[in-house]
């Protein structure tokens, strides 16, 4: 069965920094498009960022680009996002998700983790 | 970005009942339209893409159609374990938006 697995979560002050990492395993993790997708407390869901299976691509939503950087270890089978300069709107359950091969829909989540961004 | 609006935003029925939700895009985006479930506290989970197609293991009661800019999510026979929040997304464009989630509760 396939599992994505984060962490890296926890409480940071409004300016500072966090990196939350996604633990891949079951798939070939080498041939997807990977993804944060974010939920704020009692909010929808946010599409934050993609990255292409070989890394060479990444999109970023506006909210986030220039703070937020996606990267991957496809050795290591983790996917990561390094967040800079954080507001309290950043405050959200962080989800990593598989794309579909198709790059259409995500098919696998992880549980998500909770970064909270206050003072 | 396109953006999509779900109706409605909550809903009570109770087990057995035939329900509908609806999504519609500001845009049309052809038949790039997912469903998700979500249940508290869990991750989402794809219950239909490509707007009619039902992810593998989702169980037939759930049904997608829809086209353009409109489309629905039918649920024919609400079971118990059905009732969560529902998102439609848009695939069509960058960034994959989201409608704001269709609170389905037990009446």
């Amino acid at each position: 069965e396939v599992q994505l697995v984060e962490s890296g979560g926890g409480l940071v002050q409004p300016g500072g920094s966090l990196r939350l990492s996604c633990a891949a395993s079951e798939f070939t993790f080498s041939r997807h498009w990977m993804s944060w997708v974010r939920q704020a407390p009692g909010k929808g869901l946010e599409w934050v960022a993609n990255i292409k299976p070989d890394g060479s691509e990444k999109y970023y939503a506006d909210s986030v680009r220039g703070r937020f950087t996606i990267s991957r270890d496809n050795a290591e089978k983790s996917l990561h996002l390094q967040m800079n300069s954080l507001r309290a709107e950043d405050t959200a359950v962080y989800y990593c998700a598989r794309v579909t091969v198709a790059g259409t829909a995500w098919d696998y989540w992880g549980q998500g983790t909770l970064v909270t961004v206050s003072s | 970005d396109i953006q999509m609006t779900q109706s409605p935003s909550s809903l009570s029925a109770s087990v057995g009942d035939r329900v509908t939700i609806t999504c519609r895009a500001s845009q049309s985006i052809s038949s790039c339209l997912n469903w998700y479930q979500q249940k508290p506290g869990k991750a989402p989970k794809l219950l239909i893409y490509g707007a009619s197609n039902l992810q593998s293991g989702v169980p037939s009661r759930f049904s997608g159609s829809g086209s353009g800019t409109d489309f629905t999510l039918t649920i024919s026979s609400l079971q118990p374990e059905d009732f969560a929040t529902y998102h439609c997304q848009q695939c069509y464009s960058v960034p994959g938006t989201f409608g704001q989630g269709t609170k389905l509760e037990i009446k």
